[in-house]
């Protein structure tokens, strides 16, 4: 398995700032992943962060409001850029390629309320 | 990705079996069905896969369809840290991306 760590576990922030997370894993791993779950919904790829190279961004999400970067193997990062209320939700690294390219193991999340 | 269908909502009492059903009647031949779980304040862990045969581990067994249109995620004893969301996922082998659906919410009584 994986051990995953997100950072911060929790912010509020105020709307038109930018808010990073932190995906730090303890293994160098292959894929890397950021989700969104809003309230009470079900999770959301946003992308797969590519190490050296762009982000691939699922369909609804741009690199303008959720830059993304990896270094490399271990860790990674999501900002969430000028912030709107809607922006409130749970945001999840995962990663795969540990034991298997078949399983994902995800981070606790980062829960975010923008004011 | 094909899609997947799961009861909303399921309640079990503890100590008792569970059988949690996922149909996936479009689902290809190089599709596995993966199951995760969601505990509260988590994010998803998993549980278990497979492509065609029955299949255990230590959490769970994974009950497939032969014509593999549908399969079962079986808790042999529920316990109340077992109450999580529970998501059928299909994927194919390397392909890299998981759609979640809304999963089926386990309740256990005590």
């Amino acid at each position: 398995s994986a051990v995953i760590s997100q950072k911060p576990s929790r912010d509020i922030c105020q709307r038109g700032t930018s808010l990073t997370i932190q995906c730090q894993v303890d293994s160098q791993v292959t894929m890397m992943f950021w989700y969104r779950q809003q309230p009470g919904q079900s999770l959301t790829l946003i992308a797969t962060a590519n190490q050296g190279s762009e982000a691939t961004y699922e369909s609804g999400f741009v690199i303008d409001k959720f830059p993304i970067s990896r270094p490399n193997l271990t860790f990674s990062t999501l900002t969430v850029s000028n912030m709107s209320p809607e922006d409130s939700s749970i945001y999840l690294c995962s990663v795969s390629g540990v034991t298997s390219q078949n399983i994902q193991y995800f981070g606790a999340g980062t829960r975010l309320s923008v004011l | 990705d094909a899609k997947t269908t799961q009861p909303n909502s399921m309640e079990s009492n503890e100590e008792e079996p569970v059988h949690l059903p996922c149909n996936h009647s479009t689902i290809s031949g190089t599709d596995y069905i993966h199951w995760y779980r969601q505990l509260p304040s988590q994010g998803p862990e998993y549980v278990i896969h497979g492509l065609t045969s029955n299949v255990n581990n230590r959490m769970a067994s994974l009950a497939i369809a032969e014509d593999r249109k549908s399969s079962t995620l079986i808790l042999h004893r529920a316990t109340l840290r077992d109450a999580a969301v529970y998501y059928c996922i299909l994927r194919v082998y390397y392909g890299q991306n998981f759609v979640f659906g809304p999963g089926t919410r386990l309740s256990v009584l005590p």
